[in-house]
């Protein structure tokens, strides 16, 4: 199975601050990486797919990169309502599917 | 609006059975591969299963194999989970999520208590 290392597992940032997530994959995944918002209570957003490409209706301060084995997802300029745990995914081996441990964003 | 609600969730014996649902709206359901994703108290998210369009296909996380059944009723948009032979480690929020390989639709949750 592709296992998926998410780096680091949380991060303190401020208002305003550039702010970068790495994934890892164990395996050469092309770009079938994902990557998803979560806020406490709520179910997942999905904010990037085919490691670069924004889904409708994402602001653009959110923008990803890699492919291979490496992975980011790059918050350029960060909002209050950006703050929450970020999960990525890969699909390389799909059907069958994982995702990273989450990196959770707190407020510095 | 596009929309998947979930439901069937609640608490369970070890040992016990649950069926889940997933009612969808909004969109051509028997278009689209869909998936159940669950997230236990305070952790990840894991994939559990996922069902092509026609029911033809079907896959699941190692944990889940020979427990649970995925199945799909296109007639009704709905989109279910059977599980058998729970164990605590099944304690989680179930999701269902339109599968377009990402998962690009999801419902709010429900969840299941599997405890004594």
């Amino acid at each position: 199975a592709i296992r998926i290392t998410q780096s680091p597992s949380s991060l303190s940032a401020s208002t305003g601050d550039r702010v970068t997530i790495t994934c890892r994959a164990s395996q050469g995944i092309s770009s079938y990486l994902a990557w998803y918002q979560q806020k406490p209570g709520k179910a997942p957003k999905l904010l990037i797919y085919a490691a670069s490409t924004l889904q409708s209706g994402v602001p653009s301060r959110f923008s990803g990169s890699g492919s291979g084995t490496d992975f980011t997802l790059t918050i350029s300029c960060l909002q209050s309502e950006d703050f929450a745990t970020y999960y990525c995914q890969q699909y390389y081996s799909y059907p069958l599917i994982t995702f990273g441990q989450g990196t959770r964003l707190e407020i510095k | 609006e596009v929309q998947l609600v979930e439901s069937g969730g609640g608490l369970v014996q070890p040992g016990g059975s649950l069926r889940l649902s997933c009612a969808a709206s909004g969109f051509t359901f028997s278009s689209y591969w869909m998936s159940w994703v669950r997230q236990a108290p305070g952790k990840g998210l894991e994939w559990v299963a996922n069902i092509k369009q026609d029911g033809s296909e079907k896959y699941y996380v190692d944990s889940v194999k020979g427990r649970f059944t995925i199945s799909r009723d296109n007639a009704k948009n709905s989109l279910y989970l059977q599980m058998n032979s729970l164990r605590a480690e099944d304690t989680a929020v179930y999701y269902c999520a339109r599968d377009t390989r990402a998962f690009d639709i999801w419902g709010q949750g429900t969840m299941v208590t599997v405890s004594s």
